[in-house]
């Protein structure tokens, strides 16, 4: 089973609002990751956990707090957005650990801010 | 300095011929991991193929091959028998030693009857 799972599937939010999106694998991966995708360009990388542990993060704005509760889970909690934030966030896991495995992704959480 | 090249916008083939998507890369790491992925309109990425940068051997998956030329670092995706559901975009991306997938630009393949 290759399945990471995405929640919800399409959110619009205010500029104002609060919301979390929710990333959840049951392959036993260690590494798990945020994606930003804009139309018509290639996913950009946002964050990494490795082994539940903030490994990476690409200069992210702080209206993006990704949290990572457990091995399997992983959540992206969204505050006072802007218009050029809406996009596609895709999010991925992996073996982790030294070697170059492959990413599986989730169906992606496609975010409209208005 | 773009890391992940892929030339092709949109390509076009014809239901069940072969096509072959170009994808060049540039890295001094001696250890790397290439990587294909099909995106289609719905949005989810689908691992398709991976080669190792030590791998003797070129990657093949059903009818996906990469042919890696690790000289003229190339590892073009080819496409046999080409179904109507091939239509997607479709990523090469690299790993590198850091935990980071670096994507290309994606190619737009169209399959016609």
């Amino acid at each position: 089973d290759t399945e990471v799972t995405q929640t919800p599937k399409h959110l619009v939010m205010g500029m104002t609002n609060k919301k979390s999106l929710k990333c959840e694998q049951h392959m036993g991966h260690r590494a798990m990751y945020w994606y930003k995708q804009k139309a018509k360009k290639p996913p950009e990388l946002m964050f990494v956990y490795s082994y539940e542990k903030l490994s990476i993060n690409e200069s992210v704005p702080s209206r993006f707090s990704p949290e990572c509760p457990n091995s399997s889970l992983l959540n992206l909690h969204l505050h006072a957005l802007q218009p050029e934030d809406s996009a596609l966030y895709l999010c991925a896991s992996s073996q982790g650990g030294q070697g170059i495995y492959e990413q599986y992704f989730g169906p992606g959480t496609r975010l409209t801010v208005t | 300095a773009q890391k992940i090249t892929q030339t092709q916008p949109g390509m076009f083939v014809q239901e069940k011929e072969a096509v072959t998507l170009d994808c060049t890369y540039d890295t001094s790491d001696p250890s790397y991991g290439l990587f294909w992925y099909k995106q289609p309109s719905s949005g989810e990425m689908i691992f398709l193929i991976y080669q190792g940068s030590y791998d003797q051997q070129n990657a093949t998956e059903g009818r996906y091959s990469l042919n890696f030329q690790k000289a003229r670092k190339s590892a073009n995706l080819v496409i046999s028998a080409s179904q109507l559901g091939d239509s997607a975009m479709y990523f090469c991306a690299m790993r590198e030693i850091a935990d980071k997938l670096i994507f290309g630009t994606g190619t737009r393949l169209q399959v016609f009857p």
